[in-house]
C-alpha cells in the first residue's frame, strides 16, 4: 500500500530565510507526487506536481520540489519565505490503480517569524 | 477558485442524526472524490465515483454512503453521527478516468460539527 511521511510536524523559519519541507513516500510503481497548501480555514490549493520528466519541478508562489527516486523523497523548497507562506503543507502520492485517489502525509505546519 | 463547489460550508448537528453533504464538480469533470480531514486521522480518502458509478473505496465507514447523480453532482450521506465524525469533508473532481493520472481539484470543504 502506498504511504507518505512528513517527518516534521511543525517548522518555524524567519521571514526571508530559505525553507525545505521533507516528504518521503512509499509506492510500488512510478509515483505521481503532489504538494498542497492549506491556509487556516481554507481548502487545499495545489502548489506543484510531478508526473514524469524533469525531476525538479516548479510551482506557484515561488515553490519548487525535487523528486529523488533513490531516496523516495519529494522535498519542497523555497529560497525566501514570506509571512504569507504560513500555512499547513501536505505532500501526497496519487495512485493510478482502480481510481486516482490521493494518499496524504500528516502535514507540516509552517510558522514564519517576522 | 477551483470550480468545485460544496454546500453547506458549515453544519452543526447532534449525535445520532443524519446529514447530507453536496458537491458539484468542475464543468466537464466526470470523477468525484470525497476526503475527510480530522485531527486524529489526518486527510483520508473516502470514496470515488466516476460518471455515476462507484470506482474506488477507501476508509469509509458503513454509516457513510455516497452517490453521484446523472448531472454529475455528488452527495455524501453520514448517518448515526458520532462525536468522532466531526471533521472537514472535502470533495474533489478530475476530468476523466483513463490510463494517465488526472489531477484533482478540491472544493472549499464542509465543516461538520457533531455535538
Amino acid at each position: 500500500a502506498q504511504s507518505v511521511t512528513q517527518p516534521d510536524i511543525h517548522i518555524t523559519v524567519s521571514e526571508g530565510a530559505s525553507l525545505e519541507l521533507r516528504c518521503n513516500y512509499s509506492y510500488g510503481a512510478t509515483p505521481y507526487l503532489f504538494w498542497y497548501v492549506q491556509s487556516p480555514g481554507q481548502g487545499l490549493q495545489l502548489l506543484l506536481k510531478y508526473f514524469s520528466g524533469d525531476t525538479l519541478v516548479q510551482g506557484i508562489k515561488g515553490f519548487e520540489a525535487e523528486f529523488k527516486r533513490s531516496q523516495s523523497s519529494f522535498n519542497l523548497r523555497k529560497p525566501s519565505v514570506h509571512w504569507s507562506d504560513a500555512a499547513e503543507y501536505f505532500c501526497a502520492v496519487g495512485s493510478n490503480n482502480a481510481g486516482n485517489m490521493l494518499t496524504f502525509g500528516g502535514g507540516t505546519r509552517l510558522m514564519v517569524k517576522p | 477558485d477551483s470550480g468545485v463547489t460544496q454546500t453547506p460550508k458549515h453544519l452543526i448537528t447532534a449525535t445520532g442524526q443524519r446529514v447530507t453533504l453536496r458537491c458539484s464538480p468542475r464543468s466537464g469533470d466526470l470523477s468525484v472524490y470525497w476526503y475527510q480531514q480530522s485531527l486524529d486521522q489526518g486527510l483520508q480518502f473516502l470514496i470515488q465515483y466516476y460518471n455515476g458509478e462507484e470506482r474506488a473505496k477507501g476508509n469509509i465507514l458503513e454509516r457513510f454512503s455516497a452517490q453521484q447523480f446523472p448531472d454529475l453532482h455528488s452527495e455524501l450521506n453520514l448517518s448515526s453521527l458520532e462525536l468522532g465524525d466531526s471533521a472537514l469533508y472535502f470533495c474533489a473532481s478530475s476530468e476523466r478516468l483513463a490510463s494517465s493520472y488526472n489531477e484533482q481539484f478540491f472544493g472549499p470543504g464542509t465543516r461538520l460539527t457533531v455535538l
